[in-house]
Order: structure tokens, then C-alpha cells, then sequence
């Protein structure tokens, strides 16, 4: 059974452009989260996805949004890019949104110059 | 504030020199208690899923164990490549998300 895929693997962009990142969940999975990693700290949660509805985001600017689509792979997009957003972006899928256990991609790293 | 707390942030063990990584966590409304190993710029790999004080789960050289405010990951006569970042992460009430903590950095000689 193949795992949770993103891409891409690394993504550099300058200040002020914008980032699109891609996530396919795992087959069966209905439930995707995006977690942002910057150096040094920990996962911090972003946006949960369900059935093609936005369920929760955690405390992140409206630039960063994204959507999930009819097969259920989901999109972040990051806009008006900030130094700040450099970053490793980790997508995660679950089979409901019963707290089912959140599987997790290998991740792109975005780079902000 | 749902919080939680991983000790030590860092842990250099000899290969088979057995020892625990402490997890605290939010009590009220757990739904879930789950720990996860991460290597250097790869996403996490999911491990145990705890969801009761007193349930225990067991992996090869791990077990990961739940009290009614802690879990432990113990490691059991450790080899090198079991060096990696153990995060904890819990799952409060109908959020979603999970709440990680920073994580203890394992590392394992020779």
C-alpha cells in the first residue's frame, strides 16, 4: 500500500511569490492535515481537511490556505511568502476524522530567499 | 493551554544501555496518546497509538506505556540505528489536529 506522497520534495521561491504544495493521502484516507516544521521547533499544526471541507486551522496569517479535492488530495498554498515561512511542510492522512491515527508524508522543504 | 512536554531534549545512550523517554500531557479530554520516530529532514513514522491509562504497546526494542498524566517510550538494549527524534503527540477532544511536543533526540554509539 503506498504511504502519503507530496511534491514537490524542495521548493525555492523569493519573498513576496507564492508556494503551492501538493498532497496525496494514503488510498481510503478521507482526512488530510497540514503541519508546519521550522528549524529548531516543533510540528505545528496548520489545516485539517475532511470530505472537501475546511474542519479547523491552527493559528496561522489567511495567506496560508489550501483545499481538498473530490479524490481527496489537498493543496496548500502559501501567499505573499515570508522569510519566515522557510520551512519543512508535512501533509498527514487518516482514514476518518474520528482521531484515527495521521500518517505522514516525507515532506517538502520550502525556501524562502 | 494543551501542552505537551518531552524530557530530555537530548539523550546519547551506548548501544545497549536500555532507558525512557518521558511524555507529559494534556489529561482532560485525551483522545489519543501517539508517538512517532523522525529522521533528519523526513516526516514522521508512525509508532504506537495509547489511548488508556495502563495499556502498554510493544515494537521490536520499544514499548510505549500510558499513565493517567504520562507515557514513556522505554528503548531496550538499543542499537545506532534506532537514532532518530521520538515525538509525542496527543489528540484533545474533536480538534483534529494533533499537539506535538519538541521531541528528544536519540542518539545511540557504537
Amino acid at each position: 500500500e503506498a504511504g502519503v506522497t507530496q511534491s514537490p520534495t524542495h521548493l525555492i521561491k523569493t519573498r513576496g511569490q507564492q508556494a503551492t504544495l501538493r498532497c496525496s493521502p494514503i488510498s481510503g484516507h478521507t482526512s488530510v492535515y497540514w503541519y508546519q516544521q521550522a528549524l529548531g521547533l516543533g510540528l505545528q499544526f496548520l489545516l485539517w481537511y475532511d470530505e472537501g471541507e475546511e474542519r479547523n486551522r491552527g493559528n496561522f496569517p489567511p495567506r496560508f490556505s489550501g483545499r481538498q479535492f473530490p479524490n481527496y488530495s489537498s493543496e496548500l498554498n502559501v501567499n505573499a511568502l515570508e522569510l519566515e515561512d522557510s520551512a519543512l511542510y508535512l501533509c498527514a492522512s487518516s482514514k476518518d476524522r474520528a482521531q484515527e491515527t495521521q500518517y505522514f508524508g516525507p515532506g517538502t522543504r520550502l525556501l524562502v530567499l | 493551554e494543551d501542552q505537551v512536554t518531552q524530557s530530555p531534549e537530548a539523550l546519547r545512550l551506548q548501544e545497549g544501555e536500555s532507558s525512557s523517554l518521558n511524555c507529559s500531557y494534556t489529561v482532560s479530554g485525551l483522545r489519543g496518546l501517539f508517538w512517532y520516530r523522525q529522521d533528519p529532514g523526513k516526516g514522521p513514522e508512525f509508532l504506537f497509538t495509547l489511548y488508556s491509562a495502563g495499556e502498554e504497546k510493544e515494537k521490536e526494542r520499544l514499548k510505549a506505556t500510558l499513565t493517567k498524566k504520562e507515557s514513556f517510550l522505554h528503548i531496550t538494549a538499543p542499537k545506532p540505528e534506532d537514532s532518530a527524534t521520538y515525538l509525542c503527540a496527543e489528540a484533545i477532544g474533536s480538534q483534529g489536529n494533533l499537539i506535538f511536543g519538541k521531541g528528544t533526540k536519540l542518539s545511540v554509539k557504537p
